[in-house]
């Protein structure tokens, strides 16, 4: 039973626009969420992450937004840029943190087109 | 620059023949996990380590995989014997059980095609 949900396989964006990768989650024990990107024949890297006593955490370009009521995350990029293009995969874990199962997602095909 | 190592890269064999691929974590790390990554369920979690400690390999199918750890330095996932339904991109991931972000450092994947 996959307990991190990504139900957009695949966003295509035009450069300069805002892209909006959409999370939700199951297991109201998750209290940590990550997303990392993955671009082909590399292994994932972490790109931004939240607590649950957030509601939103921002990096640069990066913002991701929490909204635990409706067990539900979002990853913005502004603007988008054409090295964005890549899977991203939306994570989450139990138990506050450190290095802990991540419950993965299916992963969502960002293509930002130029 | 510290990164996760796995060997090999890449590996095809036939079924039936055993398969190990190995990682070498991070320095300093004490978690291990193995991910296996599909289409349909992305990234599935195998098996993890804490300080070397098995401590969930319930996602393993336990009659052919075995994942070990006999150092500190090295962590192995063993198949045998091997199944077409294997083939996917293994990942192994570290990380340190007492950092604030619970972020976890992949390696590059081993490539397994079981014909």
């Amino acid at each position: 039973d996959q307990q991190v949900k990504q139900n957009s396989p695949s966003l295509s964006v035009q450069e300069g626009r805002i892209s909006i990768l959409n999370c939700d989650y199951t297991n109201s024990m998750f209290d940590y969420f990550l997303w990392y990107k993955k671009y082909p024949a590399e292994g994932p890297t972490f790109l931004i992450s939240i607590s649950s006593i957030k509601d939103k955490n921002e990096d640069g370009r990066f913002t991701v937004f929490l909204n635990k009521s409706a067990k539900h995350l979002s990853l913005h990029i502004v603007p988008s840029q054409p090295g964005d293009s890549a899977v991203y995969f939306c994570a989450a874990s139990a138990s506050g943190g450190g290095a802990n199962n991540l419950f993965f997602g299916t992963g969502t095909r960002l293509t930002v087109i130029p | 620059d510290a990164r996760v190592t796995q060997t090999p890269r890449h590996k095809v064999t036939e079924m039936g023949q055993e398969v190990t691929m190995r990682c070498q974590p991070i320095l300093g790390h004490n978690t291990v996990f193995w991910y296996r990554q599909t289409m349909m369920q992305g990234l599935e979690l195998l098996a993890y380590f804490r300080n070397r400690a098995p401590l969930d390999d319930s996602g393993m199918p336990k009659d052919r995989f075995s994942a070990e750890m006999p150092d500190a330095t090295l962590a192995t996932l063993k198949i045998q014997p091997s199944e077409p339904r294997d083939s996917a991109v293994y990942f192994c991931a570290s990380g340190l059980r007492l950092a604030n972000t619970g972020e976890l450092f992949f390696g590059e994947g081993s490539r397994l095609t079981v014909l």
